[in-house]
């Protein structure tokens, strides 16, 4: 069944280190995003992605980088410049065409210790 | 800019009571919109959508309703169940915003619990 992957499921970080989130879709989805949740903030928009080799910052991007290598590939870097990063991070995709909806990833749960 | 404001809850309910979690959104254009639900430890799950005015979305029971001239697409169930008990994220993506970057919006989420 085709679908969205994220791994690891939960991630620990230390600090001053950069770690890397993976999302992997084989639903052959044009668009990719990541978004960040915490608790009473809903989700906010790191970056996305609509063609490979390209990318776009969202709303939260400072201390993050991701790479479009690949159609079916998006990571993201989360960097030592990212003071806060203990949260839970979403990957969608979405194809081509108005009114459709995301597909999800499970997420990964990042935590600094 | 585009935005959602919904019910933020949280909101606790019987077995077999009626539900409404309200969503209305701003948009510069002619947004699809969508409701999302995330049950503990996972992603988001599209419930239903509607991409124009009066389209009604359903799904499991679930149903709202595109009402243009209150830009709200509330959610209600007759009869909810223990197993609906999740969050519940209205969003929508406007055709005219930035063109064809496809960015959903998202409200902050509604808790829902349901005791027996």
């Amino acid at each position: 069944d085709g679908g969205i992957t994220q791994s690891p499921k939960y991630l620990f970080r230390k600090e001053g280190q950069n770690v890397t989130l993976s999302c992997e879709q084989n639903l052959n989805h044009d668009a990719m995003y990541w978004y960040r949740q915490d608790p009473g903030q809903g989700l906010r928009l790191i970056y996305y992605s609509q063609i490979v080799n390209d990318f776009q910052k969202g709303d939260i991007a400072e201390g993050y980088s991701v790479s479009r290598e690949k159609k079916e590939s998006f990571p993201l870097t989360v960097t030592s410049a990212q003071k806060n990063p203990t949260a839970f991070y979403l990957c969608a995709s979405v194809p081509l065409g108005q009114g459709r909806g995301y597909t999800f990833g499970s997420g990964t749960r990042l935590t600094v210790v | 800019g585009d935005s959602v404001t919904q019910m933020e809850g949280p909101v606790t309910l019987s077995e077999e009571a009626f539900l409404t979690i309200n969503c209305t959104y701003t948009a510069t254009g002619y947004p699809s919109l969508f409701w999302y639900v995330q049950y503990p430890g996972e992603g988001l799950q599209l419930l239903l959508k509607a991409t124009k005015a009066d389209d009604k979305g359903s799904n499991k029971g679930f149903e709202a309703t595109y009402r243009k001239e209150t830009t709200s697409f509330h959610l209600e169930k007759g009869s909810v169940q223990v197993s609906d008990s999740a969050v519940y994220f209205c969003a929508l993506t406007d055709k005219n915003s930035g063109g064809s970057n496809y960015k959903l919006t998202f409200g902050k989420g509604t808790l829902l619990t349901v005791n027996p």
